[in-house]
C-alpha cells in the first residue's frame, strides 16, 4: 500500500498569514491526489484534485501543487472560516490512503 | 444536487453485524464509483471499501477483508456495506462517497456519515 505523510500535524496560525502543509507519498502517484477540509462535526469537503485543480465554489486562496511523490496545499491568506482539520489524500491506486491530518489552530 | 444520505448505524455486540445504506440523488448512480470511508472517534480518515459504478470490481482495506462486503442496487440507487463480526475497533463514523468516475478518483460529494458503535 502507499503511505501517505503529511506534515506538519499541528499548525497555529493568525488570520491573514500564509500557510503551507504538505503531503509525501512513498512512492509515485502521478497527479492523484486530493486536499480536504474537515471541521467538527462534519463531512469533509473537497478542496483541490488533481493535486492542483480548484474546485468549484472554493475560494482562490487555496491552491495545490506537486506531481509523483510531493504534493502541498497553500492558504495563501487566512480567513476565520479556515481553521479546520485539512487532510490528503492519493487515489492512484487502491488501497486508498489519507494523510494523518494537519490541524489548523489560532494562533 | 447530488446528496448522499447515510444511515443504519447502530450500537451493536463485539461479533455482531449491521448493514449500513447510502441513498445516492442528483446523479446518474450507476455510472460512478462509490467508497466507505470511516473516521474513529478523535481520529483521521480512513478509506474502508469500493465498488465500481457496474459493480464488476470492489476493493477493500486490509483492516475489514473477509468481514466487510460493499455492494450497490443501482436500480435504487443506493449502496450498502455489511459488516459482520464487528470488532470494537470498527467504532467510527461511516461516510459514503461519490468517485469522480466509474471506476476510480476523487471523492466528492460525502454523505452526512452514520455512527457504529461496536461495545466490548
Amino acid at each position: 500500500a502507499i503511505r501517505v505523510t503529511q506534515s506538519p500535524s499541528s499548525l497555529s496560525a493568525s488570520v491573514g498569514d500564509r500557510v503551507t502543509i504538505t503531503c509525501r507519498a512513498s512512492q509515485g502517484v502521478t497527479n492523484d491526489l486530493g486536499w480536504y477540509q474537515q471541521k467538527p462535526g462534519e463531512a469533509p469537503k473537497l478542496l483541490i484534485y488533481a493535486a492542483s485543480s480548484l474546485q468549484s465554489g472554493v475560494p482562490s486562496r487555496f491552491s495545490g501543487s506537486g506531481s509523483a511523490t510531493d504534493f502541498t496545499l497553500t492558504i495563501s491568506s487566512l480567513q476565520p472560516e479556515d481553521f479546520a482539520t485539512y487532510y490528503c489524500l492519493q487515489y492512484y491506486n487502491y488501497p486508498y490512503t489519507f494523510g494523518q491530518g494537519t490541524k489548523l489552530e489560532i494562533k | 444536487e447530488v446528496q448522499l444520505l447515510d444511515s443504519g448505524g447502530d450500537l451493536v455486540q463485539s461479533g455482531g453485524s449491521l448493514r449500513l445504506s447510502c441513498a445516492a440523488s442528483g446523479f446518474t448512480f450507476s455510472s460512478y464509483a462509490m467508497s466507505w470511508v470511516r473516521q474513529a472517534p478523535g481520529k483521521g480518515l480512513e478509506w474502508v471499501s469500493a465498488i465500481s459504478g457496474s459493480a464488476a470490481s470492489t476493493h477493500y482495506a486490509d483492516s475489514v477483508k473477509g468481514r466487510f462486503t460493499i455492494s450497490r442496487d443501482n436500480s435504487k440507487n443506493t449502496l450498502y456495506l455489511q459488516m459482520n463480526s464487528l470488532r470494537a475497533e470498527d467504532t467510527a463514523i461511516y461516510y459514503c462517497a461519490k468517485a469522480s468516475s466509474g471506476s476510480y478518483g476523487w471523492f466528492d460529494p460525502w454523505g452526512q456519515g452514520t455512527l457504529v458503535t461496536v461495545s466490548s
